[in-house]
């Protein structure tokens, strides 16, 4: 079936530093993918998609490229901030089951240092 | 637009009691998920409803199960309580397959 695999975490940085976080999917057909972001205590809030192969989603300094060919949509920002600490699940829409369920990745957690 | 609302955020319940959580979803999102997310399995789905109808199902036993009222709004109900029943409940709404998912805050629950 269809399946994410994220970067086992978690990832430490110091402020500004340049941040990966690589996924890569399973699929059948071309699903929608996205990066959804959860702080401590919260939901889960969607960071960014893309729809179609080559498409590009950005929000908050955030990009992720949809790359068929390689079946990935790493997370890149170029400057953390310590306000970017979370947990970050990349995830994908089922069209095997052509209902509303996503399918997630294990998540990444991010903690940044002053 | 107000986004989706879950209640109650914080539960403790006793193992062998059964409890309801509630779901308020986007306005005009037909569609409602559910899933269990836990330290050690992660984000795991547990059943979608679209127009009153539980379309898709995840590999949950029977004591979970769910429904949907006419104005979308969704509640799941676990019945007899396991202590590994306890995790973060949250819910989805979407407008349609293959788009993105707007998720509550979640309700915490804790089986003693």
């Amino acid at each position: 079936g269809d399946s994410v695999t994220q970067m086992e975490g978690p990832v430490t940085l110091s402020e500004e530093a340049f941040l990966t976080i690589n996924c890569t999917y399973t699929a059948t057909g071309y699903p929608s993918l996205f990066w959804y972001v959860q702080y401590p205590g919260e939901g889960l809030q969607l960071l960014l998609k893309a729809t179609k192969a080559d498409d590009k989603g950005s929000n908050k300094g955030f990009e992720a490229t949809y790359r068929k060919e390689t079946t990935s949509f790493h997370l890149e920002k170029g400057s953390v901030q310590v306000s970017d600490s979370a947990v970050y699940f990349c995830a994908l829409s089922d069209l095997t089951s052509n209902t509303g369920k996503l399918i997630f990745g294990q998540g990444t957690t991010l903690q940044v240092k002053p | 637009k107000a986004g989706v609302t879950q209640t109650p955020r914080y539960l403790i319940k006793t193992r062998g009691q059964q409890v309801t959580l509630s779901c308020s979803p986007i306005s005009g999102h037909r569609s409602v998920s559910w899933y269990q997310q836990t330290p050690g399995q992660g984000l795991q789905f547990l059943f979608e409803y679209f127009s009153e109808t539980q379309r898709n199902k995840g590999n949950f036993p029977g004591r979970f199960s769910g429904r949907q009222f006419s104005n979308s709004r969704s509640e799941m109900n676990v019945s007899t309580l396991e202590l590994g029943d306890s995790a973060l409940y949250l819910c989805a709404s979407s407008s349609r397959v293959n788009t993105e998912a707007f998720f509550g805050q979640g309700t915490r629950l804790t089986v003693v």
